[in-house]
């Protein structure tokens, strides 16, 4: 089957760092994406990883590991603005994307 | 800089009811798709279209008919609607595939009593 999984809720301090992990079972999977979901607010992209490693944009870095099918999203230096659902997305065999059920952040100063 | 956007934002409807969620992108993107989100569930595809013209069935159809009569217009009814399609709906637009980035609507929340 597809599936993506990821934790229902994380919490953090304030200008700490927090990784938010995504396990992914796609057939015919290209890359992963990461959006960030404000309450009541649409999702905006974050990042898109097709190879494996670490990308870097600025206090955000996403990693990929295409064998263990896993990935994960790090935020640094943590701002209270950074209080978000993180959406884990990928793509599967029928051109689509499969879509995780979100990482309630809370932060807290 | 409009990008994607939703009309209505809000709708209460009962049951049987009919309606049509209007979605228009300003960034000539070929790709277009209609989302449901529900609490505890990640976003699940509706319907989704590839060019003008196009139209193509997600992972949820049952319920939904679109139409893609205009590039820049992606519509989705609802043409009896039922308790169990009280969601938020989300429009969004890629400029090709799903492996490109996708620009969402402010979303619909829709209530069907």
């Amino acid at each position: 089957g597809q599936n993506i999984d990821q934790p229902t809720e994380m919490t953090a301090t304030e200008g700490a760092i927090v990784q938010i992990n995504c396990t992914y079972q796609t057939s015919g999977f290209n890359g992963l994406f990461w959006y960030q979901q404000h309450a009541g607010e649409a999702p905006t992209f974050l990042s898109y990883n097709v190879l494996d490693g670490l990308e870097e944009k600025g206090r955000f870095s996403s990693f990929l590991s295409r064998s263990k099918g896993y990935s994960y999203l790090l935020l640094k230096e943590l701002q209270m603005k950074d209080s978000a659902s993180y959406l884990c997305a990928g793509t599967d065999s029928n051109y689509q994307l499969i879509w995780g059920a979100g990482t309630k952040l809370i932060i807290k100063p | 800089n409009a990008g994607v956007t939703q009309t209505p934002k809000f709708r209460v409807l009962k049951t049987g009811q009919s309606m049509t969620l209007l979605c228009a992108q300003d960034m000539n993107h070929e790709y277009m798709y209609w989302y449901r989100q529900d609490p505890g569930m990640g976003l699940r595809l509706i319907h989704y279209s590839v060019g003008e013209g196009t139209t193509a069935k997600g992972e949820v159809p049952d319920g939904y008919n679109v139409s893609r009569l205009k590039k820049q217009n992606f519509l989705l009814g609802l043409e009896s609607a039922a308790p169990s399609q009280t969601s938020v709906y989300f429009c969004a637009s890629s400029l090709q595939g799903p492996h490109q980035p996708q620009h969402f609507g402010d979303g619909t929340r829709l209530s069907i009593l």
